[in-house]
């Protein structure tokens, strides 16, 4: 199957500061998410992104699907950023395949 | 709030025992997959079902099975629980079978 990586795997940022975090993939795929878990567990749509770019306030994400890897960029983070998240490509049409995450944190 | 729902939040039970994790799914939606989180294993998709017939499988153990309902709620049921099976269980939800998952707030389980 799918092989995913994520990194970096830890971040801390004083908060204003901006992040770039990567993932890579193993093979093509026709859809990836990205998704940020919050201290209390949920898991929060960021992005819908199998190419392109999409930015959604001070987020942003870049999927370069011919080389594999996508791209989550994070600007003037707040504390509320602070969790995990997660890239997970779409498997086979239907299973989403979840890497390791990277987490965040935030300091004030 | 994604739309998912799921029921219980939490639940604490003793190996051997038997349980049923539910989910309704965003109003229309066909698809729903179910995940489980764990320490060790990290997030890893189980199973999905699309309007009420299973279409994929994943890492799902055979104690373990789940259903579709005409009404498009789902349920999992867990079986002879192992500590080991404690976990977050989420539910996720999409139009079709390629489009975006929107997933529910997950049911705790803990196997004491």
């Amino acid at each position: 199957g799918i092989q995913v990586e994520q990194s970096p795997p830890d971040l801390i940022l004083q908060e204003g500061a901006n992040s770039t975090l990567r993932c890579n993939f193993s093979d093509s795929v026709n859809n990836l998410q990205w998704f940020h878990q919050n201290p209390w567990g949920q898991l929060i749509n960021l992005f819908y992104i199998p190419s392109g770019t999409k930015q959604n306030g001070r987020l942003s994400a870049t999927t370069v699907a011919t080389e594999r890897y996508s791209l989550l960029y994070i600007s003037s983070s707040q504390t509320t950023d602070s969790g995990v998240y997660f890239c997970a490509p779409l498997q086979y049409g239907n299973k989403l395949v979840f890497g390791a995450g990277t987490i965040l944190r935030v300091k004030s | 709030d994604s739309g998912v729902t799921q029921t219980p939040k939490h639940l604490i039970t003793a190996t051997g025992q038997r349980v049923t994790l539910r989910c309704s799914p965003r109003s229309g939606d066909l698809s729903v997959y179910w995940y489980q989180q764990s320490l060790d294993q990290g997030l890893q998709f189980l199973i999905q079902y699309y309007n009420g017939e299973e279409r994929a499988k994943g890492n799902i153990l055979e104690r373990f099975s789940a259903q579709q309902f005409p009404d498009l709620h789902s349920e999992l049921n867990l079986s002879s629980l192992e500590l080991g099976d404690s976990a977050l269980y989420f539910c996720a939800s999409s139009v079709g079978t390629s489009d975006t998952q929107y997933f529910g707030p997950g049911t705790r389980l803990t196997v004491l």
